[in-house]
């Protein structure tokens, strides 16, 4: 899988935007884009993920660059309890390949 | 059920005793991982099920850690003769086959050995 470069941490402002990079520069053309986060003490929870177009559900938003070499997952409104280690994967889908590689992550903390 | 379940949520065993460590699984989820983390530190890969079997379990890290999953459903974790580096947060996750599909993760069993 590819590797993929995140700030160390971020922080933010209690119902700003949260926007968190991720650098996947040596990404294949059929690896997606995941993201995770890792609330303290709990399990990882997935986010969302993306190939080439970007996505967006209840919880957030992926922007993918056209050449796919960086992508930023986007917390419209981040609040207290978005205040977690968030992980950007990226991993062929389907077939064999079924591990998800976790890194260090970005810490982002949302400040009040 | 309506998330990945696994119990105990803490143990705390002595060195050299043995240990369980139990997950369920989303229901009609075919898949099931364990990863473990140690304190401060990433998720280790431990091991996959595809239903009962197991493809790959090049994560366990010595012979005394085994895994099995019965009826494509609940799996179990055992680790002989528990050793302090064994300590860690051990989370078990499931999902609808290997397709780009996101895992659902369990809130973990934190193991501690003393």
């Amino acid at each position: 899988d590819a590797k993929t470069t995140q700030p160390t941490s971020m922080d933010c402002a209690e119902g700003r935007a949260a926007n968190l990079p991720c650098n996947h520069s040596t990404i294949s053309g059929n690896e997606y884009v995941y993201w995770y986060r890792q609330i303290h003490s709990q399990g990882p929870q997935y986010i969302i993920h993306g190939l080439k177009n970007n996505e967006t559900n209840e919880m957030a938003s992926l922007i993918i660059t056209e050449d796919r070499k960086s992508s930023t997952l986007i917390l419209p409104h981040a609040t207290l309890r978005d205040t977690a280690v968030y992980y950007c994967i990226v991993r062929v889908g389907g077939g064999s390949n079924y591990k998800l590689t976790f890194g260090k992550g970005t810490l982002l903390t949302v400040n009040p | 059920g309506a998330g990945v379940s696994q119990s105990p949520s803490n143990k705390v065993t002595e060195k050299g005793k043995d240990v369980e460590l139990r997950c369920d699984p989303i229901s009609g989820h075919t898949a099931l991982y364990w990863y473990r983390q140690s304190l401060g530190q990433g998720l280790e890969f431990l091991i996959y099920f595809q239903g009962n079997s197991a493809p790959d379990k090049s994560g366990l890290p010595s012979d005394r850690f085994s895994a099995e999953r019965t009826g494509g459903s609940v799996s179990t974790l055992t680790i002989q003769r528990t050793q302090q580096e064994d300590s860690a947060v051990y989370l078990c996750a499931s999902s609808l086959g290997t397709a780009p599909l996101g895992y659902t993760f369990g809130s973990g069993t934190r193991l501690t050995v003393v």
